[in-house]
């Protein structure tokens, strides 16, 4: 079965210093998200992505977050400073458009900002 | 999207069927109830979606009343490794999908 790959699965990083998350989208999707979930707490939606361009963001998603589809198969989220309140995990999406099919999830990376 | 109601938790034996509730009074016609699942700390996972109809795959069933206003997840057979938060999501065709509390179910031996 078709999977969304997210690496590292867990990164440590100092406070102020840049992290690229990783996630490498099912082939043949065309909708790609990025969620995350600070521990103990609610799965939330941080940026929406679609032919090469952000169609929606959450409130979270500020300028230090940007994401990148650099060739055709990785996607990217960026934080430019990493703050403490970073750490979470990140989790990746793709979706193929077709109808309303479901959300394929990665496994996530763990973000930990020291 | 239209708010879902789940209770926050509940238990299930092993080998019998799981009924997870969720209200959705508010829902609009062109909404379908979609229902994920979160095993601890993994990334959700889509299960089973519904406009109306009831629909029935591999892994469970959804029943959806007439009016639309509430539905129930069934896994019909229990495992421990269904033990898992369980997300019902009322989503109209271009939102996004966003999730709520869900319900906590463990499933005991």
């Amino acid at each position: 079965e078709p999977e969304v790959t997210q690496t590292p699965s867990h990164q440590v990083t100092q406070m102020g210093q840049e992290v690229i998350l990783r996630c490498v989208p099912i082939s043949n999707h065309l909708y790609f998200y990025w969620y995350r979930q600070i521990l103990g707490q609610k799965v939330e939606f941080l940026v929406s992505f679609y032919n090469n361009e952000i169609s929606e963001k959450s409130e979270i998603f500020d300028d230090q977050f940007s994401v990148e589809r650099p060739d055709g198969s990785n996607f990217t989220l960026k934080i430019r400073s990493t703050k403490l309140e970073d750490s979470a995990m990140y989790f990746c999406a793709s979706r193929s458009g077709r109808g309303l099919g479901g959300y394929t999830f990665g496994s996530g990376t763990r973000l930990t900002v020291v | 999207d239209a708010k879902t109601t789940q209770p926050p938790s509940m238990d299930c034996a092993e080998g019998r069927a799981a009924n997870l509730p969720c209200n959705h009074s508010t829902i609009s016609g062109n909404e379908y109830v979609y229902w994920y699942r979160q095993i601890h700390s993994q990334g959700p996972q889509y299960i089973i979606h519904g406009l109306k109809n009831n629909e029935t795959n591999e892994m469970a069933s959804l029943i959806i009343t007439e009016d639309r206003k509430s539905s129930t997840l069934i896994l019909p057979h229990a495992t421990l490794r269904d033990t898992a938060v369980y997300y019902c999501i009322a989503l109209g065709a271009g939102n996004m999908l966003t999730f709520g509390g869900g319900t906590r179910l463990m499933v005991k031996p």
